[in-house]
């Protein structure tokens, strides 16, 4: 059961450089989700997605685009990067709105 | 706009010794309460969930929460602490709408052996 995967583990940018962060779930989950986690801040939704075509923005989406063309796929890209976006990322899947989330094991993005 | 408020940012425990970690909600409603578990370099464990029902519910890992609405209360409880239990938790809240799960800040447990 590979659950939920995140691709890279770990990618420095340097600051204005794009790139995606790869997330990818074999549960036949509809809804996925990016977190951004950092330190005393618990965690914060970037972007979400309730299906294969629909994507929203939850509290922090400056600075990232995300798409949803399969159910099994939600990358999230920075277009820019920016210092700020310096942090660690989950990608969350659920099988509907209430249900428990199941989490990658992260990306740790540096952008200096 | 809900919240989820951690007080406690470290707690550090004997292991064998009771834990407790607390977790307050804002929200008008009943919300759906979870509480997740990470472990170093590791993403999010669920450990246990309230939707309805019976107000003491039970999870993974001995691991057990009590929601009181009177309080706005979730804590989270072990009878005895392990060594492995050294994470960090996360109390959430689900209110509806779209997939809305606020997150709290979180709590650093540390086992002294």
């Amino acid at each position: 059961n590979a659950g939920v995967t995140q691709t890279p583990k770990f990618q420095v940018l340097k600051t204005g450089q794009s790139m995606t962060l790869q997330c990818a779930q074999d549960m036949n989950h509809e809804y996925m989700s990016w977190y951004r986690q950092d330190p005393g801040m618990g965690l914060r939704l970037i972007h979400y997605s309730v299906g294969a075509g629909i994507t929203d923005q939850g509290e922090v989406p400056n600075g990232y685009n995300v798409s949803r063309s399969t159910t099994e796929d939600f990358p999230l890209r920075l277009l820019s990067a920016a210092p700020s976006q310096t942090s660690v990322y989950f990608c969350a899947s659920q099988r509907g709105a209430n249900s428990p989330l199941h989490f990658g094991n992260g990306t740790r993005l540096t952008v200096t | 706009a809900q919240s989820v408020t951690q007080p406690d940012i470290h707690i550090t425990v004997s292991e064998g010794a009771s834990l407790e970690l607390r977790c307050n909600y804002s929200y008008g409603a009943t919300p759906y309460l979870f509480w997740y578990v990470q472990s170093p370099g590791q993403g999010l464990q669920l450990l246990l969930k309230y939707f309805s029902g019976d107000t003491l519910v039970q999870g993974i890992k001995g691991f057990e929460a009590e929601f009181k609405r009177s309080q706005s209360s979730f804590n989270l409880r072990k009878p005895s602490v392990h060594w492995s239990d050294a994470a960090e938790y996360f109390c959430a809240v689900f209110t509806g709408g779209g997939n809305k799960l606020t997150f709290g800040t979180g709590t650093q447990l540390k086992v002294e052996l």
